[in-house]
């Protein structure tokens, strides 16, 4: 079975610094994984995915993250923060094409960005 | 651009009372999906669902809970009898090729 593990619920970045998510997964196969990106009272919006191919992907809003299988990893970075990316973010991994695609969720980061 | 929908947007019932939470998924895919997220917790897989009938489903997904492909664009969550734990956010998915993705959520309360 497949899980994630997102440390530090809540993240505090300053309005321009960086932006690092860590994401960590477990898998018995080759994973696809994801992050979604949670605005208050909405659904959960795709922000970028790995399936097989490059390991740097990019998404939406200057978001990146990049897939390293020997740490088992999908960080999820963001060179400035914007006021804008203050929301919750969850990186989630499924089987990719060997089932039916559920997805793990790991427990989500709140990111709050400081003026 | 292509959205998965869902009604109600919120919902209250009664402990013990069927709720029936619904979604259209978008329209060209085949792979349907239902989660929830309890407030403050991780977002759950309860079921998939694929050609008309269930391919997955989580131990959470007890006999309580059913779902329906009631016609070509609906896809429906049922809960018998709901409980207490049930008040949690609904979340339907769809699935094109690799990717699932999600309505906005029906958020259910049980009093």
């Amino acid at each position: 079975a497949q899980s994630v593990t997102q440390l530090g619920s809540h993240v505090s970045v300053s309005e321009g610094a960086l932006v690092l998510l860590r994401c960590n997964y477990s898998s018995s196969v080759p994973p696809y994984l994801f992050w979604y990106v949670q605005y208050p009272n909405q659904g959960l919006q795709l922000l970028l995915k790995y399936t097989t191919g490059a390991t740097l992907v990019k998404g939406i809003n200057g978001f990146e993250a990049e897939f390293k299988k020997s740490e088992t990893s999908f960080h999820l970075t963001k060179p400035s923060a914007h006021m804008s990316d203050a929301a919750e973010y969850f990186c989630a991994v499924s089987d990719g094409s060997y089932g039916n695609n559920r997805l793990a969720f790991g427990k989500g980061n709140q990111v709050v960005v400081i003026p | 651009e292509p959205e998965v929908t869902q009604t109600p947007s919120h919902q209250v019932t009664q402990m013990g009372q069927e709720v029936i939470l619904r979604c259209v998924p978008i329209s060209n895919h085949l792979y349907f999906y239902w989660y929830r997220q309890i407030l403050g917790q991780k977002v759950e897989f309860l079921v998939s669902f694929y050609n008309n009938e269930i391919s997955e489903k989580s131990e959470i997904f007890d006999d309580q809970f059913s779902v329906e492909r009631p016609d070509g664009s609906n896809f429906t969550l049922k809960i018998r009898s709901t409980k207490l734990e049930d008040s949690a956010m609904y979340f339907c998915a769809s699935r094109g090729e690799d990717t699932q993705y999600f309505g906005p959520g029906t958020r259910l309360t049980v009093l």
